[in-house]
């Protein structure tokens, strides 16, 4: 079966210091792989997508993601974290055209 | 470009009642988006549509009902409201049905059936 795990509810980090928030995957064939963020009382908004190429992929805000094929796992990260950083996200995995599957989220708190 | 709209913003419902939650997007989107998001399972797919005239089921359909009239709105309508419909409900649009294109979303409609 198709499935995306975020493994932590929350994840703490000290501004300035990197973040990692964990993704695996596990979908037949080629994954497209994205990750979200949600502010408070907002809707989801793209961050960066992996299609295809280079493994490191950025996106906006500092943010970047590396594809890990034999470890189905697609981890966002970013080097020095920021307060406004602080928020919910998602790792989602696209196939078949409509379907997506999203993980359950990750709380985000950056502490000052 | 105010890109998805969705009203309303919030909503109080009584069980047995119908709704009908509104989208409207002015991206010119081909594909659209219904779905629920509750504590600790993410968002699922109620409904979907590629493009006007055609809609398909998503992940949890039951209960729920769509339309696509035309290219900008998408509304989704509870026939008779349960108390499990209680969530919030994003609506979502992409240019294109490709897996390899990310989706916008909208603010969002918090309901809650009693």
């Amino acid at each position: 079966a198709q499935s995306v795990a975020q493994p932590e509810d929350q994840v703490n980090v000290a501004e300035g210091n990197p973040l990692t928030v964990k993704c695996t995957y596990s979908v037949s064939g080629n994954p497209y792989l994205f990750w979200y963020v949600q502010y408070p009382n907002r809707g989801l908004q793209f961050l960066l997508k992996y299609i295809t190429g280079d493994n490191l992929v950025k996106g906006s805000y500092g943010f970047e993601a590396e594809f890990n094929k034999s470890q189905t796992s697609f981890h966002l990260k970013k080097p020095s974290a920021l307060v406004s950083d602080s928020a919910l996200y998602f790792c989602a995995v696209r196939f078949g055209g409509f379907k997506t599957i999203f993980g359950a989220g990750t709380r985000l708190f950056v502490k000052a | 470009i105010a890109g998805i709209t969705q009203a309303p913003t919030s909503q109080i419902l009584a069980a047995g009642r119908r709704m009908t939650l509104r989208c409207t997007q002015d991206m010119r989107h081909n594909a659209m988006y219904w779905y629920r998001q509750d504590l600790g399972l993410g968002l699922r797919l109620i409904h979907y549509s590629n493009t006007a005239g055609t809609t398909g089921k998503g992940e949890v359909p039951d209960g729920y009902s769509v339309s696509r009239a035309n290219t900008d709105d998408f509304p989704l309508t509870l026939a008779s409201a349960v108390p499990s419909q209680t969530s919030v409900y994003f609506c979502a649009s992409s240019s294109g049905t490709s897996s390899y294109n990310e989706q916008f979303f909208g603010p969002g409609t918090r309901l809650t059936v009693l």
